[in-house]
């Protein structure tokens, strides 16, 4: 299987900074990397697919960049509504597999 | 609007099994395959089992396989999966997941997903 690790963790930032979270493959998967974001108490929601793209009607302050092995997501403008648990999922390999979240929490 | 709304969880004992489904409604059903994710209390996502648009090709993590069976059926736009052979570490909050691949093939993401339905094994 091809193991997803995320880094950081856990992140702890203020309303109005700038993120950034990594995603890193232990093997090659071209693009095929998702991003969602998951609430407490709630379903995931897929942020972003193909790396880069941007699911229809998340806002722009979201990005996500990468290929092969190396993926990041940069969150802008943080807002309450953010803070939450974030994960990438590669569906190049089988099975999809997932990073262990990392946790964005206000400071 | 893309709606999924999973049912059928609850509390079952160690060997025992469920039918969980998943009712779908707000795009054309057989044009996507379908799939469900589970997620143990306080842990990460762990992709469980996919099904293609026509239902001819089903996929199956390793730890699943042989107890689950995972089906659909298109004229009710319904998915479900058959959890037999329940252990404790099957306890989870399942989701389905819309595939995000066009034309009913698979890819094993998912674009859209329901609230979940819990699936507690003890005894």
């Amino acid at each position: 299987d091809i193991q997803m690790t995320q880094s950081p963790s856990s992140l702890s930032a203020s309303v109005g900074d700038r993120v950034t979270i990594t995603c890193r493959a232990s093997q090659g998967i071209s693009n095929s990397l998702a991003w969602f974001q998951q609430r407490p108490g709630k379903a995931p929601k897929s942020l972003i697919y193909a790396a880069s793209s941007l699911e229809s009607g998340v806002p722009s302050k979201f990005s996500g960049s990468g290929s092969g092995t190396d993926f990041t997501l940069t969150i802008t403008s943080l807002q309450p509504e953010d803070f939450a648990t974030y994960y990438c999922q590669q569906y190049n390999g089988f099975p999809p597999t997932f990073g262990q979240g990392t946790k964005l929490e206000i400071k | 609007e893309v709606q999924l709304l999973e049912s059928g969880g609850g509390l079952v004992q160690p060997g025992g099994s469920l039918r969980l489904s998943c009712a779908a409604s707000g795009f054309t059903f057989t044009s996507y395959a379908m799939n469900w994710v589970r997620q143990a209390p306080g842990k990460g996502l762990e992709w469980v089992s996919a099904i293609s648009g026509s239902g001819g090709s089903t996929y199956y993590v390793d730890s699943v396989r042989g107890r689950f069976i995972i089906s659909r059926d298109n004229s009710k736009n319904t998915l479900y999966l058959q959890v037999n052979s329940l252990r404790a570490e099957d306890t989870a909050v399942y989701y389905c997941a819309k595939d995000r691949a066009k034309r009913g093939t698979y890819s094993g993401s998912g674009d859209y997903w329901g609230q979940g339905t819990l699936v507690t094994v003890s005894s």
